[in-house]
């Protein structure tokens, strides 16, 4: 699976636009970009994926450079239970395909 | 359905002593997998299995770990001997067949705990 990129840390004011940002130069045309994010003391939990099209769900917002070169996951209104670390991961959806997780982004959401 | 349910969710054993780590996937899921968490190494995959088989176990990381899966509902996560450094969270994950478009669903982990 290609490698990601993400920036370490991000503070993100309450009710505002968080927009975590990834980049994956490397990937492959049958990769998907998937997110998930990690609460305090909590198992990793699915928010989003996509291939190319931007998606939307109830949760956030994911935009796919054309190139597919990076991608950004925007939560429209952060609250401070948002606060957490977000993985970027790219992976084939091919049956057995794990997920390997990188360092993600710490993101706080401040009052 | 109450989701992936992992126990103990917290567990300390002093050093040399065999831990047993339980896993109850979710009802029709296909595949389970076991993660570690720690701050050195971030999150691992360890082991996985579909339909109950072990298919890719390159992240165990010594002879000491083992895992089973004895039927659909059920995985163990055995360390023996136990060293300090295996402390860390444990994590199980399950999800559908063949991943397509689907998401892995996480419990909330153990963490083990050897002194």
């Amino acid at each position: 699976d290609a490698k990601t990129t993400q920036p370490t840390s991000m503070d993100c004011a309450e009710g505002r636009a968080a927009n975590l940002p990834c980049n994956h130069s490397t990937i492959s045309g049958n990769e998907y970009v998937y997110w998930y994010r990690q609460i305090h003391s909590q198992g990793p939990q699915y928010i989003i994926h996509g291939l190319k099209n931007n998606e939307t769900n109830e949760m956030a917002s994911l935009i796919i450079t054309e190139d597919r070169k990076s991608s950004t996951l925007i939560l429209p209104h952060a609250t401070l239970r948002d606060t957490a670390v977000y993985y970027c991961i790219v992976r084939v959806n091919n049956a057995g395909n794990m997920l390997t997780f990188g360092g993600g982004t710490r993101l706080m959401v401040k009052p | 359905d109450a989701g992936v349910i992992q126990s103990p969710r917290h567990e300390v054993t002093e050093m040399g002593q065999e831990v047993t780590l339980r896993c109850k996937p979710i009802s029709g899921h296909d595949y389970l997998f076991w993660y570690r968490q720690t701050m050195m190494r971030g999150l691992e995959l360890l082991i996985y299995f579909n339909n109950n088989v072990p298919i890719d176990d390159s992240g165990m990381p010594e002879d000491r770990f083992s895992a089973k899966m004895p039927n659909a509902s059920f995985s163990t996560l055995k360390i023996q001997p136990s060293e300090p450094r295996d402390s860390a969270v444990y994590f199980c994950a399950s999800s559908p067949t063949g991943w397509a478009n689907t998401e892995a669903f996480f419990g909330q982990g153990t963490r083990l705990t050897v002194v």
